[in-house]
C-alpha cells in the first residue's frame, strides 16, 4: 500500500519569496514520485518526477524537489515565486514495476496563492 | 498527435440516468486510467487497464463500469448516476512511468 500526505491545503507567499510545498509519502517498495500542477479549470501538468537517478530533481518553471528517503519526503521548492505560479499542486507516488505504472496515488493537493 | 482527449467537457445528469464518458489516446499506450477529482481529496483512481481486454478496479470503483476493446479507447460508464458522483473526471494514459492526462470532464448530478 502507498499513500501521500501534503502538509497544508493552502500556502500563501509574496511575489519573489521562497515557495515550499511539503509532501510526505509512504511506500513499502522504492517509489517513483511526482509533482503535478493544475491551473484553474485545466488538466494536470507534470512539473517533475523522481525515478531514483538523482535525489535532487529539477523541473519546469524553476521548480525543484529533493527526495529524502530517511524523512520519506519529497518537498517542492522554488526560490522566487511569480504570480503565474498560483495554482494547485499535487504530489503523487507510484510503485516501480509490474502493473503499478498505471496507478498513481495522489496527495490532497495544496493551493498556492501568490500576493503582489 | 492529439494526446489524450475526453468528451464531453461538461455534463449535467439527473439522478438515475446513465451515461458514458469517452476517453481516447493516439499514442499507442498500453496503460490507461480513470480518476475522479474532488475538493480536498486529490485525485482517486476509479479503474485502470493494462491493455485491450484487461481492466481492473482502483480505489473507488463502485457505480462505474469500464471496458477496453481497443488500445485507443477507454470509456467510463455511469450505470445509475448519483449526486455523490458529481466530480471532475480525468482520463490518463501511461508511457514508462509517466502519465499523460486528458483535459477532464466536469460532471454534475442533480
Amino acid at each position: 500500500a502507498q499513500s501521500v500526505t501534503q502538509l497544508g491545503s493552502h500556502v500563501s507567499v509574496s511575489e519573489g519569496a521562497l515557495v515550499l510545498l511539503r509532501c510526505n509519502y509512504s511506500s513499502s517498495v522504492p517509489p517513483y514520485l511526482f509533482w503535478y500542477v493544475q491551473y484553474p479549470n485545466q488538466g494536470l501538468q507534470l512539473l517533475l518526477k523522481y525515478t531514483s537517478a538523482a535525489t535532487l530533481v529539477k523541473g519546469i518553471n524553476g521548480f525543484e524537489a529533493e527526495f529524502k528517503k530517511s524523512e520519506t519526503s519529497f518537498h517542492l521548492t522554488k526560490p522566487s515565486a511569480h504570480m503565474s505560479d498560483a495554482a494547485e499542486y499535487f504530489c503523487a507516488v507510484s510503485n516501480a514495476g509490474g502493473t503499478s505504472y498505471g496507478k498513481l496515488t495522489f496527495g490532497q493537493g495544496t493551493i498556492l496563492t501568490v500576493h503582489p | 498527435n492529439a494526446g489524450v482527449t475526453q468528451t464531453p467537457k461538461f455534463q449535467v445528469l439527473k439522478t438515475g440516468q446513465s451515461m458514458t464518458l469517452q476517453c481516447a489516446q493516439d499514442m499507442n499506450h498500453e496503460y490507461m486510467s480513470w480518476y475522479r477529482q474532488d475538493p480536498g481529496m486529490g485525485l482517486r483512481l476509479i479503474h485502470y487497464s493494462v491493455g485491450a481486454g484487461i481492466t481492473d478496479q482502483g480505489e473507488v470503483p463502485n457505480g462505474y463500469n469500464v471496458s477496453r476493446s481497443t488500445t485507443e479507447d477507454f470509456p467510463l460508464r455511469l450505470l445509475s448516476a448519483a449526486p455523490s458522483q458529481t466530480s471532475v473526471y480525468f482520463c490518463a494514459s501511461t508511457f514508462g512511468i509517466e502519465q499523460y492526462f486528458g483535459p477532464g470532464t466536469r460532471l454534475t448530478v442533480t
